[in-house]
Order: C-alpha cells, then structure tokens, then sequence
C-alpha cells in the first residue's frame, strides 16, 4: 500500500526556535496533503490543507505565519513551526492523497512529536 | 459540514470477548466512512472504509463494520478480540467531492487478559 514518512519522529527544541518536519509521500504523487495536531489523549485537528504549487489553506484558528507550510514537489510536503513556544507541545500527523486514487482514502504518516522547552 | 459521535471514550473488554465501538455521524451531503487504528507514538492504520456498494464492510485484523443509512451509524465489530488490539480507534466522515475527514474523539479500546 501507499506509504507516508514523516520526519522527525522525535524532536526537542528550545523555546524560540523554529523546527521542520518533513511528509513524504514515498511511493506514490501527492497533489494535497493534511496536516493534524493532536493534543494527548484527544483527536486529530485539521491545521491546515497543502497543495502543491500553491499556498495551503489553513483552518480556523491557526496561525498561518505560526505554522508554515510549503508543498514543493508532488512528494513533499514541510510543516515549519516558527518562534516555537510550550503550547507547541503536540503531536503532528500529516496525510496525503494519491493522485491516482479517484474515491477518499487518505494515507497517513508516522506522526512527529514535538516538545518545546 | 461533517460531524463525529464517537459515544465512548473508553472501552474495556476480556480478551476474546466481541465488541462493539459505536460511531454516527451527520452530514448534508453523501459522505464516506472510515475507521482508523492508532497505535501509541504512532500515526493511523486504516482499519476498513465505506464508499459504496455493499453496507458490511470487512477490514484487517478481523474488524468488520456496517454502514446504516437511516440510523446515520458506522459501528465497528469483532466477533473475539485479542490483547494486541489495545489501542485507540477514530472513526472519520468525508464528504463526497471533498478529501478533507473530520474525526470523531476517539475510543480507546483496553483488551483485559
């Protein structure tokens, strides 16, 4: 099946720093990818919609200049969290449509945790 | 828009026992159903989905669920569940024409041996 890589797994930084996690769609092209936050024990929050070429488009609510996103290729999509502060604490999941694949099914990464001192 | 009941949180059951994870869902549009698996520290599993055509719907690990129209439910069953499916479980709805899902809170599943 189509497989998602997200990049770091793990990462600890300080706080006003910014951190880069990678999603990889690995065997197949990704025209839209999502990005999630999920807070412990809590579900999956859409931060924002990624498309290649063009700007995502981001939910409600989430700072865009905070949390930015490039999709510059059809296999790469890169969450960047600027001036990353303790409620950046989170666990990001990114998933990605096969371009192929005419009905929903979505493929999800790994997850990245992230912890800020 | 697109919403998740999932109406429990939490789940205990004896190993081998079956259970039942209950989800409905509302939706002004024709929607597609997903339950997903997720591990500890770890991303989602696509457990089984619906799209169309037949309403029961079987998935890995021995799950099945079936997709009810007018009861707006998407209930996932397995007949004897085993330690290993400890986990927590998110059933989603896509509306069609969108590849956006919105999840429910999740249910986490305890298998007791």
């Amino acid at each position: 099946g189509a497989v998602v890589s997200q990049h770091p797994s793990w990462v600890i930084c300080k706080s006003g720093t910014s951190v880069k996690i990678e999603c990889r769609s690995l065997d197949f092209q990704a025209t839209t990818m999502f990005w999630y936050r999920q807070f412990p024990k809590q579900s999956l929050m859409l931060m924002a919609t990624s498309n290649e070429g063009s700007k995502a488009t981001y939910e409600q609510g989430v700072e865009k200049d905070k949390f930015l996103i490039n999709h510059a290729s059809l296999t790469l999509s890169t969450l960047t969290v600027t001036s990353a502060h303790p409620e950046d604490s989170s666990f990001y999941i990114c998933s990605a449509r096969d371009r192929r694949l005419p009905l929903g099914e979505l493929f999800f990464g790994e997850g990245s945790r992230l912890t800020v001192l | 828009a697109q919403s998740v009941t999932q109406l429990d949180s939490q789940v205990p059951v004896f190993e081998e026992a079956p259970v039942e994870l209950r989800c409905n869902y509302s939706s002004s549009v024709s929607v597609y159903l997903f339950w997903y698996v997720q591990y500890p520290n770890q991303g989602l599993q696509l457990l089984l989905k619906y799209l169309s055509g037949s309403t029961l719907v079987k998935g890995i690990n021995g799950f099945e669920a079936e997709f009810n129209k007018s009861q707006t439910s998407f209930h996932l069953r397995k007949p004897s569940v085993h330690i290993s499916d400890t986990a927590e479980y998110f059933c989603a709805v896509q509306g069609a024409g969108s590849y956006q899902l919105t999840f429910g809170k999740g249910t986490k599943l305890s298998v007791i041996p």
